[in-house]
């Protein structure tokens, strides 16, 4: 089975700092996503990467950034945390062409 | 631009019963997949079921099964038999059929969540 694991279950992290959430997956696949979950808003894309060092903005991208220097590493990076951005991170992955995503667990960031 | 619609936050069932969660969607396309995802208390998400726009049976995987209407853009799920590991939220998502880049992207509607009583 494929699998994408995502590094933290639970993450603190204090205002202002800079916050790496790390997603891997194990498949080979070409295709990964981040997105963000919040309750009444459903799964919102951040940022997504068709391959490696390529990305591009999804719908929320702001203050985002991503890093994909290698095919099964997917990071999504918060220069700044703020307390906005307290949510539930999930990143998926796919191959090119196919029609499923397979989900990591999520990592609930909390910006204190 | 695409969008899906899920229009009951939240959704009861007794043990044993039956219940239907709603999905409605918008496109001007006609080849697209749509699909449901569960996502329970562990929080990883499972695809329960897709549908191809293009074929007019509705898709079934056990107790679950869809009523895709593509003239009303509606693609609800029915859980039959629903079981206590039925608990999750659901989303409905949509996907454009032959596109490349964020337009192949799949779209998700808000969620439902289902809660199952013994």
């Amino acid at each position: 089975d494929v699998k994408v694991t995502q590094s933290s279950r639970y993450l603190v992290k204090r205002t202002g700092e800079k916050v790496f959430l790390e997603c891997v997956q194990d498949m080979d696949h070409e295709n990964m996503f981040w997105y963000r979950q919040d309750p009444g808003l459903g799964l919102r894309l951040i940022y997504f990467s068709y391959d490696v060092k390529m990305k591009e903005k999804g719908d929320i991208p702001e203050g985002y950034s991503v890093s994909r220097e290698k095919k099964e590493r997917f990071s999504l990076i918060l220069e700044s945390a703020s307390t906005n951005q307290t949510s539930m991170y999930l990143c998926a992955s796919s191959l090119m062409g196919d029609l499923g995503y397979t989900f990591g667990s999520g990592t609930r960031l909390t910006v204190v | 631009a695409q969008t899906v619609t899920q229009s009951q936050p939240e959704m009861s069932v007794q043990e044993a019963e039956t219940v239907t969660l709603s999905c409605t969607y918008d496109t001007s396309e006609s080849d697209y997949y749509l699909f449901w995802y569960k996502q329970p208390p562990s929080r990883q998400m499972i695809l329960v079921i897709r549908q191809e726009a293009y074929k007019q049976q509705n898709a079934t995987e056990n107790r679950f099964s869809v009523n895709f209407q593509k003239a009303a853009k509606s693609f609800s799920l029915k859980i039959s038999d629903s079981q206590l590991g039925d608990a999750a939220m659901y989303f409905c998502a949509y996907r454009l059929l032959g596109y490349g880049g964020s337009q192949g992207n799949l779209i998700f509607g808000k969620g439902t969540k289902l809660s199952v009583k013994p």
